[in-house]
């Protein structure tokens, strides 16, 4: 079975830039999860769909963010136009309920 | 505000003997506590979790023990091995939420 996949692994964007990271979840997951890390601190919760629907998106910093889930499968997180404490390393989970989650790689993204 | 704390930021352990880490959480709403191992470059693996109904719950070499009255739980790896060094995560969510919340981790070294 294949485990969540995050595309890219590593992006080096300049301020003011944009960058979408895309998550795919494992299949049949209806949850699906962006988390954030930054700087060696804690994991911190961005967001979180069932299915195409944001069941909360508390954690989302601010209007720059903008994260999609087309059809309930697959997923994205745009920053627009990203600033130099967006950098971190961005991990997407998926879970079948609202407890293990299962996450991807990360992708690591860093603004100069 | 964090509501997840690790408070030892590293630990080092023999070969063989017991490694304990240690989590502390401040919501008295929280219900289910989970462990997340995470080696470099990789996402959060899933170790082993409890439920709040319960004070221990064993899995191989993995033991995690909850205290609801200290809110504080703590794993076990017994023995340890060379292949358990990873930074290893404590998280923790609430009935009412879908989200973890995560501590800062701690980086655990097994020497030979």
């Amino acid at each position: 079975e294949a485990g969540v996949t995050q595309f890219p692994s590593h992006s080096v964007i300049e301020k003011g830039q944009t960058v979408t990271l895309r998550c795919d979840p494992i299949s049949g997951h209806d949850n699906l999860y962006w988390y954030r890390r930054v700087m060696g601190k804690e994991i911190k919760f961005l967001l979180h769909f069932v299915k195409e629907s944001k069941q909360d998106e508390s954690g989302m910093p601010n209007n720059r963010f903008l994260a999609e889930r087309t059809g309930g499968t697959y997923s994205t997180l745009k920053v627009q136009p990203a600033e130099l404490e967006d950098s971190g390393v961005y991990f997407c989970a998926s879970s079948p309920d609202r407890v293990k989650a299962f996450f991807g790689q990360g992708t690591r993204l860093t603004v100069v | 505000d964090q509501q997840v704390k690790q408070n030892s930021p590293s630990l080092s352990v023999q070969e063989g003997r017991i490694s304990i880490l240690n989590c502390d959480y401040t919501n008295s709403m929280f219900d289910y506590f989970l462990w997340y191992k995470k080696y470099p470059a990789e996402g959060p693996t899933f170790l082993i979790s409890i439920s709040s109904i319960k004070d221990k719950n064993e899995d191989g070499r993995f033991t995690v023990f909850l205290n609801k009255s200290a809110k504080h739980l703590s794993l076990h790896i017994v023995p340890s091995q060379p292949g358990d060094s990873a930074v290893y995560f404590c998280a923790a969510t609430s009935y009412n939420t879908d989200k973890l919340i995560f501590g800062t981790g701690t980086r655990l070294q097994v020497f030979p």
